[in-house]
């Protein structure tokens, strides 16, 4: 099974400030996707990136795949407290349907 | 709207019972999913499954099993409860994917406590 880390495990920041949030692999992903889950709900997907070097931008919200497909990362241009929630990043295998999970980021942004 | 709705937010058992948990999707996606939540370990994929009366085991099966008799309803099913088995659990929905995963779309989650 391939294996995702994510890193810091958990962020509490100030509104207002920049985050950046990691997802690195030593293995090679077919696409990489990035969810928010909030408490009490299941996690929502934000993005999907299939292409090494993939930049997709969602408002505040910058994803960005590796030119490798093997990391990818989160960055969130002047937090709100309404960011506040568990990212998690997603890659899919080389085959079918089937996703790995990272641990997960604890964000919490503070007014 | 998509929805994938689960029978219980949160349920109480003890050890040893036999415990069903239900998972409806109205977005007539062939594939179903479960995993297990828990804190620090992300989500692990228990069992999926890609049409009716398919099902393949995931990550962590030891414990479970699944049944899917129709195509709009997955259930997990724990033989005999155990305390390790205290977790939240989401259902998850996707069509059928090609060469990148489909979005799949999650339930609200049950949280399950074994005592």
């Amino acid at each position: 099974t391939q294996l995702l880390e994510q890193s810091p495990q958990f962020l509490s920041i100030q509104e207002g400030e920049n985050l950046t949030v990691y997802c690195n692999s030593s293995s090679v992903f077919s696409s990489l996707q990035w969810y928010r889950q909030e408490p009490g709900e299941g996690p929502v997907l934000l993005v999907t990136v299939v292409t090494g070097g993939e930049v997709k931008k969602l408002k505040r919200l910058t994803f960005q795949f590796g030119d490798a497909r093997k990391d990818s990362s989160l960055h969130i241009t002047a937090a709100q407290p309404g960011d506040t929630g568990l990212y998690l990043c997603a890659g899919s295998e080389s085959y079918g349907n089937k996703l790995v999970f990272g641990a997960g980021t604890i964000l919490r942004v503070k007014s | 709207d998509v929805k994938v709705t689960q029978s219980s937010r949160y349920l109480v058992k003890r050890t040893g019972e036999k415990v069903f948990l239900e998972c409806v999707q109205d977005m007539d996606h062939e594939n179903m999913f479960w995993y297990r939540q828990d804190p620090g370990l992300g989500l692990r994929l228990i069992y999926f499954s890609y049409d009716v009366k398919m099902k393949e085991k995931g990550d962590i099966p030891e414990g479970y099993s699944v049944s899917r008799e129709k195509k709009e309803r997955f259930s997990l099913i724990l033989e005999s409860a155990s305390t390790n088995q205290t977790s939240m659990y989401l259902c998850a929905s996707s069509l059928a994917g090609g060469y990148y995963t489909d979005t799949q779309y999650f339930g609200p989650g049950t949280r399950l406590t074994v005592l």
